[in-house]
């Protein structure tokens, strides 16, 4: 089965410093997404990429988040300066195909973000 | 993309047949079923997806009504390692959202 990775899988930071959570998605596939999981609540979209642009974004998604393709391999999502609300697991997906239309998504692992 | 109903929770014994329920009434021509499940902490795992005709691979089998407003993930022998969280999502394309699924205990 094809692997999404993430790095690293727990990071604990001081509220206001800005992190940067990594992907390594299917290698050669356009779409990758980012997700996100408050403890105890649902998994919430936060954005989709194709092909080094940005397609969608949640209304979660604001200014202080970014996502980047800055070596044609891994994917980052950067959050500017961390509140402790942007304390979650965030999960990187990549669909199996280079589409999206009738394939399913491979999910990494997640890293935890903790912010004090 | 369609909104879909679970059930909030299910319990299931072991080695019995788990059926969730998903209604998905407002569901379009060109939109899938996909099943995804979590369990505790990790990503969300693929299951299942269909259009029209039922599936089957080897985690589970997908029943979809002929009018397609309600489909049935079912899991033919639940083992412990099937509890988890399940999401019920219809798409076409682009991006998936999850809702808050069925979350399935199976029991010894």
């Amino acid at each position: 089965e094809p692997e999404v990775t993430q790095t690293p899988s727990h990071q604990v930071t001081q509220m206001g410093q800005e992190v940067i959570l990594r992907c390594v998605p299917i290698s050669n596939h356009l779409y990758f997404y980012w997700y996100r999981q408050i403890l105890g609540q649902k998994v919430e979209f936060l954005v989709s990429f194709y092909n080094n642009e940005i397609s969608e974004k949640s209304e979660i998604f604001d200014d202080q988040f970014s996502v980047e393709r800055p070596d044609g391999s891994n994917f980052t999502l950067k959050i500017r300066s961390t509140k402790l609300e942007d304390s979650a697991m965030y999960f990187c997906a990549s669909p199996r195909d280079r589409g999206w239309v009738n394939t399913e998504a491979f999910f990494g692992q997640g890293t935890r973000l903790t912010v004090v | 993309d369609a909104k879909t109903t679970q059930p909030t929770s299910m319990d299931c014994a072991e080695g019995r047949a788990a059926n969730l329920p998903c209604n998905h009434s407002t569901i379009s021509g060109n939109e899938y079923v996909y099943w995804y499940r979590q369990i505790h902490s990790q990503g969300p795992q693929y299951i299942i997806h269909g259009l029209k005709n039922n599936e089957t691979n080897e985690m589970a089998s997908l029943i979809i009504t002929e009018d397609r407003k309600s489909s049935t993930l079912i899991l033919p022998h639940a083992t412990l390692r099937d509890t988890a969280v399940y999401y019920c999502i219809v798409r076409v394309a682009g991006d998936m959202r999850f809702g808050a699924g069925t979350r399935l205990t199976v029991k010894p």
